[in-house]
């Protein structure tokens, strides 16, 4: 099967600073990589999509210099969270697929609380 | 542009009754289908998807879906709930020229022994 793995599976950190979570595609390359952003009890909003390579395109209201995502190699895409701020804690979901018309698959979640 | 509603934030179900959890979409075209659910601090998996064929499409755990192009949803059905059901379902589609799913607001379903 097809399995994207998380890293961390939750991080506490201080307002002001960074993090980094890791997302991969254990199994197979994907080409496509995308982020999520889930508020309790809420759906998942979708943050941004990024292809190898390539630039991500992120959703209108996305900040892409505070959410910095790379996805520099075919199972490999980060999500950085820069200069946190308590209001960005959440669970933040990434998924994978091979090809355009390929099966989406979704990593376990990271559960990022600012402090 | 595409979207997806779910009408019910909560669903509650006596165990062995069947379940319904809603789903109806609005996108261009012929939409590709999606059910996921989400247990407590976990990722999404995968339940079910249509994409073309059969309206009545059957997935994982005993769950199925029926598509209904006229009423645009896509429902998600169980015959006989079990406990361990008990979750936060997803509906979800994606246009075949758009590249990206998009999700419904999620039902909690909540089967009570």
């Amino acid at each position: 099967g097809a399995v994207v793995s998380q890293h961390p599976s939750r991080v506490i950190c201080k307002s002001g600073t960074s993090v980094k979570i890791e997302c991969r595609s254990l199994d197979f390359q994907a080409t496509t990589m995308f982020w999520y952003r889930q508020f309790p009890k809420q759906s998942l909003m979708l943050m941004a999509t990024s292809n190898e390579g390539s630039k991500a395109t992120y959703e209108q209201g996305v900040e892409k210099d505070k959410f910095l995502i790379n996805h520099a190699s075919l199972t490999l895409s980060t999500l950085t969270v820069t200069s946190a701020h308590p209001e960005d804690s959440s669970f933040y979901i990434c998924s994978a697929r091979r090809t355009p018309n390929s099966e989406q698959y979704f990593g376990p979640g990271t559960r990022l609380t600012v402090t | 542009a595409q979207s997806v509603a779910q009408p019910e934030d909560q669903v509650n179900v006596a165990e062995g009754n069947p379940l319904t959890v809603k789903c109806t979409y609005s996108v261009s075209g012929n939409p590709y289908l999606f059910w996921y659910v989400q247990y407590p601090n976990r990722g999404l998996q995968f339940l079910l998807k249509y994409i073309t064929g059969d309206n009545l499409v059957k997935g994982s755990y005993g769950f199925e879906a029926e598509f209904n192009k006229s009423q645009t949803s896509f429902h998600l059905k169980k015959p006989s709930a079990l406990v361990s059901d008990s979750a936060l379902y997803f509906c979800a589609v994606r246009d075949k020229r758009a590249s990206k799913i998009i999700f419904g607001s999620g039902t909690r379903l909540s089967i009570r022994p």
